[in-house]
């Protein structure tokens, strides 16, 4: 079973600040997906990574992934109030299947609040 | 392009009753469509996927005859939580991706509906 874990669950940052979010997972996957949620929406898709060493910067959120580490993650540079929400990572499960379609495991979810 | 609407975006309704959510994709064939669950301060925990024409594959847990899913087109997708309980109230949102057969491997990126909150009272 894969399991997807996100450390740490809650940050609390100041303004100007930078940080990094961990994911690790525990079974071989080659994509790795980062989501934001905001309270009471669904989620927007933020980085897809698709191989060992992508690296994908937007912004502020740089995303990076370790396949052989199983462990993916997201910096962030110079927080500001507005990149308050939720980050999700999620992690392909490839499943053998007519269409090629695979399914998400998601991590636990990173809390994100930015104090001014 | 890849965008995934649900309906309705909440709904109320009293314990035993039976809700429909329906999952379209706008602009693009879904050939497959996921349904997952959130609760308050958790994460999304997938329900089932469903192929269009086919039937919906559930996960571990999850009540087949209690959750219908219908995925009768390349658009629409249904689920139907049945005689409902206040246990059953969460977000429920769906994903929808389409066939893509270039690059390699073969990479179909899920695209999400702005989801569904279901209150049972």
């Amino acid at each position: 079973e894969l399991k997807v874990e996100q450390n740490p669950l809650f940050l609390s940052m100041q303004e100007g600040k930078n940080y990094t979010i961990y994911c690790n997972y525990s079974t071989t996957s080659d994509r790795l997906y980062w989501y934001r949620q905001d309270p009471g929406k669904s989620l927007e898709s933020l980085f897809v990574l698709l191989s060992n060493g992508a690296v994908k910067q937007e912004g502020r959120l740089m995303a990076s992934l370790d396949t052989k580490a199983r462990l993916s993650t997201l910096h962030i540079t110079a927080a500001v109030h507005d990149l308050s929400a939720t980050y999700f990572c999620a992690v392909d499960m490839p499943e053998i299947s007519n269409f090629g379609n695979e399914k998400l495991t998601f991590g636990t979810g990173t809390r994100l609040t930015i104090i001014p | 392009g890849a965008v995934v609407s649900q309906h309705p975006s909440w709904v109320i309704c009293k314990s035993g009753t039976s809700v429909k959510i329906e999952c379209r994709s706008l602009d693009f064939q879904a050939t497959t469509m996921f349904w997952y669950r959130q609760f308050p301060k958790q994460s999304l925990m997938l329900m089932a996927t469903s192929n269009e024409g086919s039937k919906a594959t559930y996960e571990q847990g999850v009540e087949k005859d209690k959750f219908l899913i219908n995925h009768a087109s390349l658009t629409l997708s249904t689920l139907t939580v049945t005689s409902a309980h206040p246990e059953d109230s969460s977000f429920y949102i769906c994903s929808a991706s389409g066939r893509n057969d270039s690059g390699r491997p073969p990479y179909n990126e899920q695209f999400f509906g702005p989801g569904t909150r279901l209150t049972v009272l």
